[in-house]
């Protein structure tokens, strides 16, 4: 059981390049989300998914996007990647955006824009 | 909005001190109540959860209080080991508006246990 996958663990961008964080749990979770991590500012979410072909916006959308085709698969995209982003990015999944169920997370993508 | 707020760090102990971490909380509703820990490295884990008023949640000698009329839900320790360094979360779920149910943390409180 391998729980919330993330890849890849370290990436360093130039300022204006794209590149597609990955995200893949295996427990047939509804929710899933993306969190940035800064220091002091504790997570931040970025966007969210109440299953499959539903997204929304979260706290800090901007110069991000994603996409749900399938339950288990959840990638954010850097369309063109500034300092400002470089950020730890993690992302969580959960059964349910509800009640009592706990989220999962992954390891977390360290990301350098220089 | 939903807020939380947690005690400051960092926060440094000997082993086998008495720890606890100050959260409170602002929701609409009836939030669910966790702690989270995050330690060196890795992503965050589940601690502990409260989904009730007056539930308690506890967890590997953890225990923290889902008190509403405070808005409280204080983490505690009664000792610690070297291997509780980490830092922890405060989250609450409540609605946040059109039809969204999210998860806030609080800004995490650093634990360095010291030998």
């Amino acid at each position: 059981n391998a729980g919330v996958t993330q890849t890849p663990k370290f990436q360093v961008l130039k300022t204006g390049q794209s590149m597609t964080l990955q995200c893949a749990q295996d427990m047939n979770h509804e929710y899933m989300s993306w969190y940035r991590q800064d220091p002091g500012m504790g997570l931040r979410l970025i966007h969210y998914s109440v299953g499959a072909g539903i997204t929304d916006q979260g706290e800090v959308p901007n110069g991000y996007n994603v996409s749900r085709s399938t339950t288990e698969d959840f990638p954010l995209r850097l369309l063109s990647a500034a300092p400002s982003q470089t950020s730890v990015y993690f992302c969580a999944s959960s059964y349910s955006d509800r009640g009592g169920y706990g989220y999962t997370f992954g390891s977390g993508t360290r990301l350098t824009v220089v | 909005g939903n807020s939380v707020t947690q005690m400051e760090g960092p926060v440094t102990l000997s082993e086998e001190a008495f720890l606890t971490i100050n959260c409170t909380y602002t929701a609409t509703g009836y939030p669910s109540l966790f702690w989270y820990v995050q330690y060196p490295g890795e992503g965050l884990q589940l601690l502990l959860k409260a989904t009730k008023a007056d539930d308690k949640g506890s967890n590997k000698g953890f225990e923290a209080t889902y008190r509403k009329e405070t808005t409280s839900f204080h983490l505690e320790k009664g000792s610690v080991q070297v291997s509780d360094s980490a830092v922890y979360f405060c989250a609450l779920r409540s609605y946040s508006g059109a039809g969204s149910y999210q998860l806030t943390f609080g800004k995490g409180t650093k634990l360095s246990v010291i030998p």
